[in-house]
């Protein structure tokens, strides 16, 4: 088990539209990160949100973080078939130090 | 270029062999990292390495085994033991390993088929 769920676990839309991915996790945490992974590719870093922060932004992400839920969520604006991939969280929990990945987000953006 | 370097990128193996994936990194980075990725799942965490000479199990270590002899080296030896060793492998790499670590660097990942 990941102690955590990621939804959707797949995303289908267009080009230009909005697109919200979720993850929700069970353990403390010090911090929670989001990864994208190009078919067959290694993973890339998106962006990190601390646990005392609440959003965070980076170009067109958007993340945002709620500790009293354990959930977080990755918002892509203004999509581009480029956008096209598999997005992780990834959680840094607070007991061992370990970064626990979920079972991803599959997105694809259709132009 | 800083980089993490896996090889190789697609490996075949015959059952019963054991085989050896490489990972080297020059980013001066303290933790590496092993992870296994099958079709459609998530990461999950072979074994990792705080620094040099040193390794703990992940929670999936059976079946594998790791040395940390220089710090820029974290090879990844899939013995005949693992039963089910078919997947893509990922190597990663941060400057520390802790509570505060932030974002892992990922290598581009090596797929080993077992015939």
């Amino acid at each position: 088990s990941q102690q955590g769920e990621e939804d959707p676990q797949a995303l289908s839309i267009q080009e230009g539209e909005n697109a919200t991915m979720n993850c929700s996790y069970k353990t403390s945490i010090n911090n929670l990160q989001w990864y994208r992974q190009n078919s067959g590719r290694g993973l890339v870093h998106l962006i990190l949100i601390r646990s005392n922060e609440r959003e965070k932004h980076s170009g067109r992400l958007r993340v945002t973080l709620d500790t009293s839920k354990k959930s977080s969520s990755l918002l892509i604006t203004a999509s581009r078939a480029a956008d096209t991939a598999s997005y992780f969280c990834a959680r840094r929990e607070t007991s061992g130090s370990r970064l626990t990945f979920g079972e991803g987000t599959q997105l694809t953006v259709n132009p | 270029d800083g980089g993490i370097t896996q090889s190789p990128k697609y490996l075949f193996r015959k059952e019963g062999q054991n085989v050896t994936l490489s990972c080297e990194q020059n980013l001066n980075h303290d933790a590496m990292y092993w992870y296994r990725q099958d079709p459609g799942q998530g990461l999950r965490l072979i074994y990792y390495s705080q620094i040099v000479n040193d390794f703990q199990k992940g929670d999936i270590a059976e079946g594998y085994s790791v040395s940390r002899e220089k710090k820029e080296s974290f090879p990844l030896t899939v013995t005949s033991a693992q039963k089910n060793p078919t997947a893509f492998y990922l190597c990663a790499s941060s400057i520390f390993f802790g509570t505060n670590t932030g974002e892992l660097f990922f290598g581009e990942g090596s797929r080993l088929t077992v015939l």
